[in-house]
This record gives C-alpha cells, structure tokens and sequence, in this order.
C-alpha cells in the first residue's frame, strides 16, 4: 500500500509569495494532521482533521496560514503571505482513529522542506 | 503538563556496540500512549513502536528493544549490535488519551553509528 504522499517534496520560494503543500493520506485512513519541524522548536503540530472536519487547529501559527480537507484523499496546508520565518519541514500523517480523540498510529509521509527567502 | 525529555542530545558509538535511548515522559493521564520514531538522514519520519499505559510487557524486535517503566515513567530504547544503518535521529512521543489528538514530541536523540 502506498504511504502518505507529500508535494511538493521541496519549495523555494521568495518572501510574500503563497504556498501551498499538499497531502495525500493513506486510503481508509480517517484522520490527517499537519507537523512543522524545526530546529529551534522541534516537531509540532499544527492542525488535525478527522473526517474531513477540523478539529484541532489551536497550533495554527496566524491568519497566514490555512489548511482545507475537501476530501478524504486530498488536503492542503496553505501559507499567504509567506515570510523566511515560516522555513521549515511540513510534515502530515494519517492514522485510522475511530474517534476524535485519536491514538492510533500516526504514518508520516515524506515532508515538504520549505524555504522562504 | 504533558512532556517528553529525551535528555541526550547527540550519542555516538562504534559499530555492534549496544545503545540505549532514554525517554522520560510527563501526564497525569491513567491512559496514554508512547512511541519511537525514526528520522534517517533522508529524512523521513518511521513509525517503530506503539505502546499503551496498561502494557508494561518489554517489546524486542530484532536488534531493538524497548523498556517502558510506568513507576519511572520512562520509555528506554536499545538497539543491540548497532549498525552504520542506525544512524539517525530518533523521537520519543506521547499521546495522552485525555488531551486530544496532538503527538507530544521530545526534542530527539541523534545516534551516530560510525564503522
């Protein structure tokens, strides 16, 4: 079975343009989260939605940023304006939670390393 | 307050040398789970291991091993016979049951493996 899918898998991009990453959970999956990792702040977590909906998303940055679920397929991560600040690996995962409240393991796909510059 | 430590920052040994990755976690959840992920130098992040609070029982898989220790509140990883190829970065996480969705991550252990 394929994984998470993640693309671009690296964005360069000049400070003030829009973003946007896109995310392919795996199939049947029904909860996908969105993970910044950096240097300075390690792995967290920025939005999670469980069947579409988003429930959590109290580790959204600012207004900048943005994330949809349209489907159970396809969800996107967008940032505008985007700033150097916002550099970063963009992380999603999907896990098979029967719940809102979600243990289950959570698959991470390969990230999308972005540069702001 | 819900909290991974994962107090060595960098290790490095001698291939087929054994090593041990310690994970110390915080909740006041009676249910909560662990996990041990793997971030290679490719940089993606695996999945090894899921263990929940009622599960005290060590797990080994091949050269790994985990000890989880509820009195101590930690969650050691051993990896015996190290190889080049376990070299990577490895993360502790926590999800307590009462706190909603979010992986509670440790800041990771870097473990340079060298021949």
């Amino acid at each position: 079975d394929a994984g998470v899918i993640q693309s671009p898998r690296h964005e360069v991009t000049e400070m003030g343009q829009e973003v946007t990453l896109r995310c392919k959970p795996i199939s049947g999956h029904n909860s996908l989260f969105w993970y910044r990792q950096t240097m300075m702040r390690g792995l967290e977590l920025l939005i999670y939605f469980n069947n579409n909906v988003p429930i959590d998303d109290s580790g959204m940055p600012e207004d900048r940023f943005s994330a949809k679920m349209p489907n159970a397929s396809f969800s996107t991560l967008k940032i505008q304006p985007s700033e150097p600040r916002d550099s970063a690996v963009y992380f999603c995962a999907s896990s098979s939670g029967t719940g809102v409240i979600v243990t289950d393991t959570q698959y991470f796909g390969p990230g999308t390393r972005l540069t702001v510059l | 307050a819900q909290k991974v430590t994962q107090a060595q920052t960098e290790i490095s040994v001698v291939e087929k040398e054994d090593v041990t990755l310690d994970c110390v976690y915080e909740t006041r959840d009676t249910t909560y789970y662990l996990f041990w992920y793997k971030q290679p130098p490719s940089g993606e992040l695996v999945f090894l291991i899921r263990r929940n609070s009622f599960d005290e029982q060590n797990e080994i898989s091949g050269r790994y091993s985990w000890n989880f220790q509820k009195s101590t509140s930690s969650f050691n990883f051993t990896i015996t016979a190290s190889q080049v190829v376990d070299s990577a970065v490895y993360f502790c996480a926590l999800n307590p049951d009462q706190a909603g969705t979010a992986l509670i991550f440790g800041k990771g252990t870097t473990l340079s493996v060298s021949s």
